[in-house]
């Protein structure tokens, strides 16, 4: 199962928002409803974001929102702030009953 | 509170073996899926193995099958990983995560992680 892609950084300024992209195929991303997103600050465990392409846990905050079209999934930051500068991944679902994880966006705060 | 903390790894040479342990609290562990997760230093984030609440589905990643078992004990709210025939590549940190009650995801609370090494 090849990992799913992701840009491998996006940039921001305060206050501006940023997309990131998780393009996969027709077994996982653009299969399923089974999307999630996690963010992970350096030396940290990762922390779920968004799940089921666009559901945010309890405590994450509506800055952050999730969508998919076709094979892509997206995950938006509006209103970026410093402390969202972080590394982001992406994870499917797959036809095979396992999970595949995106390669990995580092956010930059301007 | 929920709390995984994970145990176990350290320094082992290619081709030894190792058991990693997930301790788990503050919810009611028989009824979620649970999943081990690595990264390897600098790099991404890989799906290893995931269990069933009752181990009736256990499912591997095509990179540990056949080398790495997943296994739980509901009654001492505990998650394993045993590795064997260890490669350098399986170097990484080992993040126990909680799944769903009724899937194995999302991933919605991580453990601290603990470093696996292999190296001679």
């Amino acid at each position: 199962q090849s990992a799913l892609t992701q840009p491998a950084s996006v940039s921001g300024s305060p206050g501006q928002s940023i997309t990131i992209s998780c393009t996969g195929t027709s077994s996982d991303v653009g299969g399923y409803n089974y999307v999630s997103w996690y963010q992970q600050h350096p030396g940290k465990a990762p922390k779920l974001m968004i799940y089921d392409v666009s559901n945010r846990p309890s405590g994450v905050s509506n800055r952050f929102s999730g969508s998919k079209s076709g094979n892509t999934a997206s995950l938006t930051i509006s209103g970026l702030q410093a402390e969202d500068e972080a590394d982001y991944y992406c994870s499917s679902y797959t036809s095979s009953s396992t999970q595949v994880f995106g390669t990995g966006t580092k956010v930059t705060v301007l | 509170e929920v709390q995984l903390v994970e145990s176990g790894g350290g320094l082992v040479k290619p081709g030894g073996s190792l058991r990693l342990s997930c301790a788990a609290s503050g919810f009611t562990f028989s009824s979620y899926s649970m999943n081990w997760v690595r990264q390897a230093p600098g790099k991404g984030l890989e799906w290893v193995s995931s269990i069933s609440s009752s181990s009736s589905y256990i499912y591997y990643a095509d990179s540990v099958k056949g080398r790495f078992t997943i296994s739980r004990d509901n009654a001492k709210n505990s998650l394993y990983l045993q590795m064997n025939s260890l490669r350098a590549e399986d170097t990484a940190v080992y993040y126990c995560a909680r799944g769903g009650v009724v899937t194995a995801f999302p991933f919605d609370y991580w453990g601290q992680g603990t470093l696996v090494t292999v190296s001679s």
